[in-house]
């Protein structure tokens, strides 16, 4: 199984900052990346597929970029609704797996 | 508007065989390119992919699981089902279903609103 590894585990920000959070395959996955948001006790919520598409609906401060092995999520401008959880996950093979997710909270 | 939504036993005793129900409406199974997945997530935990069953059906498994789940699809009923045998304690998690269409790229679209399963004697 393909392996990701995020990174940070957790991070702490105010409002307003741009932040990154990373995802890094353990192998090739070409742009087959996609990223979360989950709130406490809500469903996740897709954000961005494709690695760097934007999810209808998700607003544009959201955004993803990478391929292959190494992708970045980054939050331009964080708004107090933003403060979540966050996992990718690859669909490059039949078998998806996701990231071990990351939690950003409020400074 | 689209919308899945799962049900099942809220407790279930070790050993025992865990059944899930995931209706579905606003698309169909049968639609090329559709997929739908379970996922799971014990508590405080990450998120962990079970199975997929396909709109031709195709399943697949995850890894460590796969010994002990079995996905199926009802199309003319808007269901899939999951079972997973041999439950134990550390399988307390609430389980979702989500949706893949062809033009997702193999993303998970849109989720259920989860159903929480504890396994205790």
């Amino acid at each position: 199984d393909i392996l990701l590894t995020q990174s940070p585990n957790s991070l702490s920000a105010s409002i307003g900052d741009r932040v990154t959070i990373t995802c890094r395959a353990s192998q090739t996955i070409s742009v087959y990346l996609n990223w979360y948001q989950q709130k406490p006790g809500k469903s996740p919520k897709l954000l961005i597929f494709a690695a760097s598409t934007l999810q209808s609906g998700v607003p544009s401060r959201f955004s993803g970029s990478g391929s292959e092995t190494d992708f970045a999520l980054t939050i331009t401008g964080l708004q107090p609704e933003d403060f979540a959880s966050y996992y990718c996950q690859q669909s490059f093979t039949s078998r998806a797996t996701f990231g071990q997710g990351t939690k950003l909270e409020i400074k | 508007q689209v919308t899945l939504k799962e049900s099942g036993p809220a407790l279930v005793k070790p050993t025992e065989t865990l059944t899930l129900t995931c209706v579905f409406t606003g698309f169909s199974l049968s639609t090329t390119g559709m997929r739908v997945s379970w996922i799971r997530q014990p508590p405080g935990k990450g998120l962990e992919w079970l199975a997929r069953i396909d709109w031709n059906d195709d399943k697949f498994y995850g890894t460590s699981l796969k010994t002990r789940l079995t996905i199926s699809k009802d199309t003319s009923r808007n269901q899939v089902v999951l079972t997973m045998t041999n439950m134990d304690p550390v399988d307390t998690a609430t389980y979702y279903c989500a949706r893949t269409p062809l033009a997702a790229r193999g993303s998970f679209d849109i989720w259920g609103q989860g159903t929480a399963v504890t396994v205790s004697a």
